[in-house]
């Protein structure tokens, strides 16, 4: 699976969007890009994936470049409740062998 | 959305002794499982592969005789740590996919702290 880097901690303020971003630019054409988030002591939560076209839920926003090698998670009206650390992974579907493979992630503080 | 459900949420043993975790998917048939375990301030590490009705597959430097994975329904998988030291103390997460409804999702339970004294 593709590796994927993030910056390792990001501040924002209440109600304002936050925008985590992810590179992956070594993701191959098989591979969806996968958003979840953990919050302290808590199992990670599915927030959104995509695989060539953007995609939004009730949760948030997922922008992904045109050449795949980069995405952005957004956040509408962050809230306090929003703190976590946000994972971006890259995986082949379930069919093909992929796994869950989870890297340091972005720790993200929503502030009041 | 789907449910994972992991029991107990926490447990403290003494040293030597054998612990079992459970996680049921509890609305949905889980064809595979996955077992992770995280270490305070560290990211989650996938420790073993479950399939139901066939034996698990273990990630590089996962001791199979230690982790014991048993996979014999498809809303059950057990780890048991077997004679548990502190160095095992960690926190368990299991996570099953849900293979009929929600397609290339998966889903968390709320995970096991463990604390070997």
């Amino acid at each position: 699976d593709a590796k994927t880097t993030q910056p390792p901690s990001m501040d924002c303020a209440e109600g304002r969007a936050a925008n985590l971003p992810c590179n992956h630019s070594t993701i191959s054409g098989n591979e969806y890009v996968y958003w979840y988030r953990q919050i302290h002591s808590q199992g990670p939560q599915y927030i959104i994936h995509g695989l060539k076209n953007n995609e939004t839920n009730e949760m948030a926003s997922l922008i992904i470049t045109e050449d795949r090698k980069s995405s952005t998670l957004i956040l509408p009206h962050a809230t306090l409740r929003d703190t976590a650390v946000y994972y971006c992974i890259v995986r082949v579907a379930w069919g093909q062998g992929g796994k869950l493979i989870f890297g340091q992630g972005t720790e993200l503080s929503v502030k009041p | 959305g789907a449910v994972v459900s992991q029991h107990p949420s926490w447990v403290i043993c003494k040293s030597g002794t054998s612990v079992k975790i459970e996680c049921r998917s509890l609305d949905f048939q889980a064809t595979t499982m996955f077992w992770y375990r995280q270490f305070p301030k560290q990211s989650l590490m996938l420790m073993a592969t479950s399939n139901e009705g066939s034996k698990a597959t273990y990630e590089q430097g996962v001791e199979k005789d230690k982790f014991l994975i048993n996979h014999a329904s498809l809303t059950l998988s057990t780890l048991t740590v077997t004679s548990a030291h502190p160095e095992d103390s960690s926190f368990y997460i299991c996570s099953a996919r849900d293979f009929q409804g929600a397609g290339e999702k998966l889903f968390f339970g709320s995970g096991t702290q463990l604390s070997v004294l």
